[in-house]
């Protein structure tokens, strides 16, 4: 069965990087496509990016700016990085698995549990 | 202000039928982009609940179903029980704004 667990900090000052990792456990990461979400505090749910697994990245337009997203086959794992972080930025971040060949929007049919993260000096 | 628009909420008592739409337009849903629904309980991660329009993954019961018309998805819920009180969310892809949208999210309570 496969699992996937978000980690990183749950604290990040204004103005810095927030950066998590999703460890994919029980199968290997180049069989999907996978996904950051994330969920501000009592709100909705917003699509943060895309990565395939070639590599290619698909992001929000209102986050392309400051995002890194990217995929290490040899530990299994996705990362996020989001440069120069502000309070709106405060949200649950989940990662999230998409069969391989989906087209968007891509159908989340697993996730992790998903990272609180907080942006506060 | 969502670009795929859901009631906030919808309410229902046990054993009745209720339905939640989710409204594009003709650059989303429209296009004829796919339409995805997840349950979400408080406190954990979503769970799809259909695929595809239509489709429902292993283990999602039948009382679950989905529909989409033009611009208008649908997911009808018959036979309401306690444990369907959750926040449901539709999501599709826009082609103007180039993103994976998700409705605004529909709380579901089961009276």
């Amino acid at each position: 069965q496969v699992q996937l667990q978000e980690s990183g900090p749950g604290l990040v000052r204004p103005s810095e990087t927030l950066s998590l990792t999703c460890t994919v456990s029980g199968d290997s990461i180049s069989s999907y496509y996978w996904t950051w979400i994330r969920q501000p505090p009592v709100k909705g749910l917003e699509w943060v990016g895309n990565v395939y697994h070639s590599g290619y990245t698909d992001y929000n337009p209102s986050l392309k700016r400051r995002l890194t997203i990217s995929v290490d086959r040899s530990k299994n794992h996705l990362s996020l990085r989001l440069t120069s972080v502000t309070a709106a930025d405060t949200a649950i971040y989940y990662c999230a698995r998409a069969p391989r060949g989906s087209s968007n929007p891509m159908a989340l049919d697993r996730w992790g549990q998903g990272a609180l993260v907080t942006v506060s000096s | 202000q969502s670009v795929l628009t859901q009631p906030p909420s919808v309410s229902g008592a046990p054993g009745q039928r209720v339905t939640i739409s989710c409204t594009g337009s003709r650059s989303n849903i429209g296009a004829g982009f796919d339409v995805h629904w997840y349950q979400q309980i408080p406190g954990t991660a979503p769970k799809l609940l259909i695929y595809g329009n239509v489709n429902r993954p292993s283990g999602v019961p039948d009382r679950f179903s989905g529909s989409k018309s033009g611009t208008l998805a649908s997911l009808a819920i018959t036979g309401l029980q306690a444990e369907d009180e959750a926040d449901y969310y539709c999501q599709s892809h826009d082609n103007s704004l180039s993103a994976s949208l998700f409705g605004g999210g529909t709380r579901l309570t089961v009276l």
